[in-house]
C-alpha cells in the first residue's frame, strides 16, 4: 500500500531565504509524482509534474526532484516571498490506468516579510 | 474557462440528517474525482468517475455514501445518514486525461462540511 509522508509539517523562514520541502513515498512503482499549492479556502494548484522516468522539474523559482529507487522527492524554493506562504502537497500518481493521486499531509509555509 | 464548481461551500448539518454535495466539472473533462479531507489526516482519493460511470470507488468509506454522476456531466455526493467523523473538506477534480500533465487535474474550492 503506497504511503506518502511530508516533512516538516510547517515551515517559517524569512523573506528571500531558499528552502527544501520534503516529500517519501513507501512504493518506488509510481507514475508520476505531482507537487501542489493550496491557498487558505481554496482549491489546489498544480505547481509541478515529474514523470517517473525524469529527475527533475523547473518552473521559475520552484524545482523539484524525484529519486524513485529511493522514494524520495525534494521542492526547492528559492528566494522565498511572502505571497508563497501556502500549503504544499505531494501527490503521487500509481498507474496510468487511473486518476487516483496518493497525498501526503502537506506542509505548511509560512514566509515572513 | 470556468474552473471547478462545488457548492455548497460550507454545510453544517446534524448528526443523522442528509447531506447532498455537488460538483460541476469543466466542460468536456470526461473524468472527475471526488476526494477529501478530514482534520488532521491527508487527502484521500474517494471514487472516479469516467462519464457517467464509476471507474473506481475503492475509497469510498461505506454505504452511507453515494455519488451519482449525471449523463456525465455534474456529480453530487450524498452522505445519508451523516455521522460526526464525516467532517472535513470535500475536494471534487476533473482532468480531460488521468492526471499524466501538470495541470491536468483542476480541483474546485471545496465543501466543509460539519457533523454536529
Amino acid at each position: 500500500k503506497q504511503e506518502v509522508t511530508q516533512i516538516p509539517a510547517a515551515l517559517s523562514v524569512p523573506e528571500g531565504e531558499n528552502l527544501v520541502l520534503n516529500c517519501s513515498f513507501t512504493d518506488s512503482a509510481i507514475y508520476n509524482l505531482q507537487w501542489f499549492r493550496q491557498d487558505p479556502g481554496k482549491g489546489l494548484t498544480s505547481l509541478l509534474l515529474i514523470q517517473s522516468s525524469q529527475r527533475e522539474q523547473t518552473s521559475g523559482r520552484l524545482n523539484a526532484s524525484l529519486d524513485k529507487s529511493s522514494g524520495r522527492s525534494t521542492l526547492y524554493i528559492a528566494a522565498s516571498q511572502p505571497g508563497d506562504s501556502a500549503t504544499y502537497l505531494c501527490a503521487v500518481l500509481c498507474s496510468s490506468n487511473t486518476g487516483k493521486l496518493i497525498f501526503g499531509q502537506g506542509t505548511t509555509l509560512q514566509v515572513k516579510p | 474557462e470556468a474552473g471547478v464548481t462545488q457548492f455548497p461551500s460550507h454545510s453544517v448539518i446534524e448528526k443523522g440528517q442528509t447531506v447532498t454535495l455537488r460538483c460541476d466539472p469543466i466542460s468536456g473533462h470526461d473524468n472527475l474525482y471526488w476526494y477529501r479531507r478530514v482534520m488532521g489526516k491527508e487527502i484521500k482519493f474517494l471514487l472516479h468517475f469516467v462519464k457517467e460511470s464509476k471507474q473506481d470507488e475503492s475509497g469510498m468509506p461505506n454505504n452511507r455514501f453515494l455519488a451519482e454522476r449525471t449523463g456525465g456531466t455534474y456529480s453530487t455526493l450524498k452522505v445519508q445518514p451523516a455521522e460526526l467523523e464525516d467532517s472535513g473538506v470535500y475536494f471534487c477534480a476533473s482532468s480531460q486525461d488521468r492526471g499524466s500533465r501538470v495541470g491536468g487535474y483542476t480541483f474546485g474550492s471545496g465543501t466543509r462540511l460539519t457533523v454536529v
